[in-house]
């Protein structure tokens, strides 16, 4: 069964600034999906990003980028010019290519505090 | 609007009586999944449903049921809740493939 590993609880960034989120996760599959979710104090789940492994190129949405590395099994998220809006509980998920029901494997999130 | 609904958002509710969260979707999404969020744990998949008639367990399914007798609606039952289904609950829907899957706006449950 595939795993995804969040290993920082917390990050603080200060306004403007840019924090990085890291994320692994195994699995022995070659293909497969990644996203990364923001969940503001609303509860809602807001997809970020997403990167499909067999693209090498990294996935960019304006201020947020991921550094995909597929043989470290790493997907890390930077949030460019932090914005006291991107202050949020944010999760990794892993998704098989031919995943039953579609299913999401999350992280356990990571928390990020943006200081004016 | 693309959207999919929960309720009730919010319920309060004591150990053993029976209990429904209902989910509805107006995408015409195949896929459905229901998923509880706990503390550190991030997001875990209860039950999902590829069609009409089609479900199957996820990673949690002890505790509860599920339905898919129309392809918007997708309940979620808690037959006889106990204290350790107090959680937050999430529904989605999604088409496949690399798309992403829409979540529902949560339904925050505590059992007493």
């Amino acid at each position: 069964a595939q795993t995804v590993t969040q290993s920082q609880p917390e990050m603080s960034v200060q306004e403007a600034e840019t924090v990085t989120l890291s994320c692994t996760y195994d699995t022995s599959e070659s293909d497969y999906y990644l996203f990364w979710y923001k969940q503001p104090p609303s509860r809602q789940m807001i997809l970020v990003i997403r990167q499909e492994a067999y693209k090498q190129q990294n996935a960019t949405e304006n201020r947020f980028s991921v550094n995909f590395q597929k043989a470290a099994k790493s997907f890390s998220l930077k949030i460019s010019d932090s914005q006291l809006g991107d202050a949020a509980m944010y999760f990794c998920a892993y998704r098989s290519y031919g995943a039953a029901g579609n299913k999401l494997t999350f992280g356990g999130g990571t928390r990020v505090l943006v200081k004016p | 609007e693309a959207q999919v609904t929960q309720n009730p958002r919010y319920l309060i509710t004591v150990t053993g009586k029976k209990l429904t969260v209902t989910c509805s979707q107006n995408m015409n999404h195949e896929y459905m999944s229901w998923y509880r969020q706990d503390p550190g744990l991030g997001l875990r998949q209860i039950y999902y449903s590829m069609n009409v008639e089609v479900t199957d367990k996820g990673d949690v399914p002890e505790g509860y049921k599920v339905s898919r007798k129309e392809k918007r609606n997708f309940p979620l039952i808690l037959e006889s809740p106990s204290p350790n289904q107090t959680s937050l609950y999430f529904c989605a829907s999604s088409t496949g493939g690399p798309y992403e899957q829409f979540f529902g706006p949560g339904t925050r449950l505590t059992v007493l």
